[in-house]
C-alpha cells in the first residue's frame, strides 16, 4: 500500500529560526514529489521534485529529493510569522490520470 | 481564468439529507478529483475522473457518488449524510498525461457540517 509519512507532525519556532520538514514515501511507480502550503484554505503549490539531488529554491524555501532513500526535505530559513501554515507532502505515480498520495502534513507555527 | 471553483463554501445538513457539492474548472484539465480533509489526516481521495464519462473510486468512496458529463464539471453527491462526513471538501484538477510532474490545482473548499 502506498504511504507518505511526514515529520514532525507539528513544531513551534521563533522568527528567524531555520526549520527542516521531512517527508518519506513508499509509492510504486514514482513520478514526482510535491510540496504544498496550506493556510486555512486551499493548498497552494510550492515545489515539484522529480530528480534526486537537485535543489529547488524559491526565496527562503528550498527542497531536495533523495530517490534512493525515498525521502524529501523542505527547508525554510529566516522564518517569518507568515510561514505559519500546514505543509503537505504528496507523491504522484507514473500512471495515466494523476492520483496523489498525501501525507498528514506538518503544522508549523512561527512565533514573533 | 477562474481556475477551480467550488460551491457552496459552507453547508450544514441534518443526518439523512442529501446534497451535491459543485466543482468546475476552466483550464481544460482532463483529471479532476475530490478530497476530504480531516484534522491530522491530510487529504484523502474520495473519487476521481480522468475525463468525461470516466470515474473511479479513491481511498474513501463510501457514501459518495460522482459523475462527469463534461470536462469542466465534477459534482460530488452525498446520498444520505452522516455525522462522519463532517469535513472540509476540496476539488482539484490537473492534466492527465504522463508528461509533466503532476501538479494539481485546488478549489477553495467546502466546509460541511452534518448534525
Amino acid at each position: 500500500e502506498d504511504k507518505v509519512v511526514q515529520s514532525p507532525l507539528s513544531l513551534v519556532v521563533h522568527e528567524g529560526d531555520t526549520v527542516t520538514l521531512n517527508c518519506s514515501y513508499e509509492v510504486t511507480n514514482f513520478r514526482s514529489l510535491l510540496w504544498y502550503k496550506q493556510e486555512k484554505k486551499a493548498p497552494t503549490f510550492l515545489f515539484m521534485l522529480t530528480s534526486s539531488g537537485i535543489e529547488k529554491k524559491s526565496g527562503r524555501l528550498s527542497s531536495i529529493l533523495d530517490k534512493k532513500e525515498l525521502f524529501s526535505i523542505l527547508n525554510i530559513t529566516a522564518t517569518q510569522t507568515g510561514d505559519s501554515a500546514v505543509y503537505l507532502c504528496a507523491v504522484a505515480r507514473m500512471e495515466y490520470g494523476n492520483k496523489l498520495v498525501f501525507g498528514a502534513g506538518t503544522i508549523l507555527r512561527v512565533k514573533s | 481564468n477562474a481556475g477551480v471553483t467550488q460551491t457552496p463554501k459552507f453547508q450544514v445538513l441534518k443526518t439523512g439529507q442529501s446534497m451535491t457539492l459543485q466543482c468546475a474548472q476552466d483550464m481544460n484539465h482532463e483529471y479532476m478529483s475530490w478530497y476530504r480533509q480531516d484534522p491530522g489526516m491530510g487529504l484523502r481521495l474520495i473519487h476521481y475522473s480522468v475525463g468525461a464519462g470516466i470515474t473511479d473510486q479513491g481511498e474513501v468512496p463510501n457514501g459518495y457518488n460522482v459523475s462527469r458529463s463534461t470536462t469542466e464539471d465534477f459534482p460530488l453527491r452525498l446520498l444520505s449524510a452522516a455525522p462522519s462526513q463532517t469535513s472540509v471538501y476540496f476539488c482539484a484538477s490537473s492534466y492527465s498525461g504522463l508528461a509533466g510532474g503532476g501538479e494539481q490545482f485546488f478549489g477553495p473548499g467546502t466546509r460541511l457540517t452534518v448534525l
